[in-house]
């Protein structure tokens, strides 16, 4: 069964830093391009950032390109995202989701996706 | 840059009703588009893919179709468990979530 859990959420004050971590179970980690996906308090969904399965190419949102960093650990099946220079529109429940391809391309839904870990960005 | 405009945001509903949602992209997307189904406190379900391919476990009465600009995803029967928020994705580009539909009761 595949799972993924996210941790690292928690209040940061504007202009801090925080680091999100999804641990996956049930399939190969390294095989699959995974996500961060957020959504905003009461609001819709936003892709944040995407990662190869082999940690080689990554792609961001504009919103939060240069602040923000993805990367995983394939030894410790494990995704994260470092969040820099956070801003009050940051706060968001955020969501690591698996790609349902192992093709490498970024045109993939997300088959499966974690109970999400709440940002709050406030002073 | 491309746009998704889900319509309507709104939706009032019975058990038993047809229901459709439509994704319009300001610009062609092949069939690169998603549905998904988030219910309160949850995270979203994918639910079509490829713009039509059922995905697995997710009962027949959801359907999607389209190509192109115009997309719709049809719920034949609504059932008590279907009311819930759905949103499109389109993946031809940089993933992008449309607006959302909320689906209720009646």
């Amino acid at each position: 069964e595949v799972q993924l859990l996210e941790s690292g959420g928690g209040l940061v004050q504007p202009g801090g830093s925080l680091r999100l971590s999804c641990g996956a179970s049930g399939f190969t980690f390294s095989s699959y391009a995974m996500s961060w996906v957020r959504q905003a308090p009461g609001k819709g969904l936003e892709w944040v950032s995407t990662i190869s399965g082999s940690g080689g190419s990554t792609y961001y949102a504009d919103s939060v390109k240069g602040r923000f960093t993805i990367s995983r650990d394939n030894s410790k099946n494990t995704l994260y995202l470092q969040m820099t220079s956070l801003r009050a529109e940051d706060t968001a429940i955020y969501y690591c989701a698996k790609l349902l391809y192992n093709s490498g391309s970024l045109r993939s839904p997300y088959d499966y996706w974690g109970q999400g870990t709440l940002v709050t960005v406030s002073s | 840059d491309i746009q998704l405009t889900q319509s309507p945001s709104f939706l009032s509903a019975s058990v038993g009703d047809r229901v459709t949602i439509t994704c319009r992209a300001s610009q062609g997307i092949s069939s690169y588009l998603a549905w998904y189904q988030q219910k309160p406190g949850e995270a979203p379900k994918l639910l079509i893919y490829a713009a039509s391919t059922l995905q697995s476990g997710v009962p027949s009465r959801f359907s999607g179709s389209g190509s192109g600009t115009e997309f719709t995803l049809t719920i034949s029967s609504l059932q008590p468990e279907d009311f819930a928020t759905y949103y499109c994705q389109q993946l031809n580009s940089y993933p992008l979530f449309g607006g959302g539909t909320k689906v209720e009761i009646k």
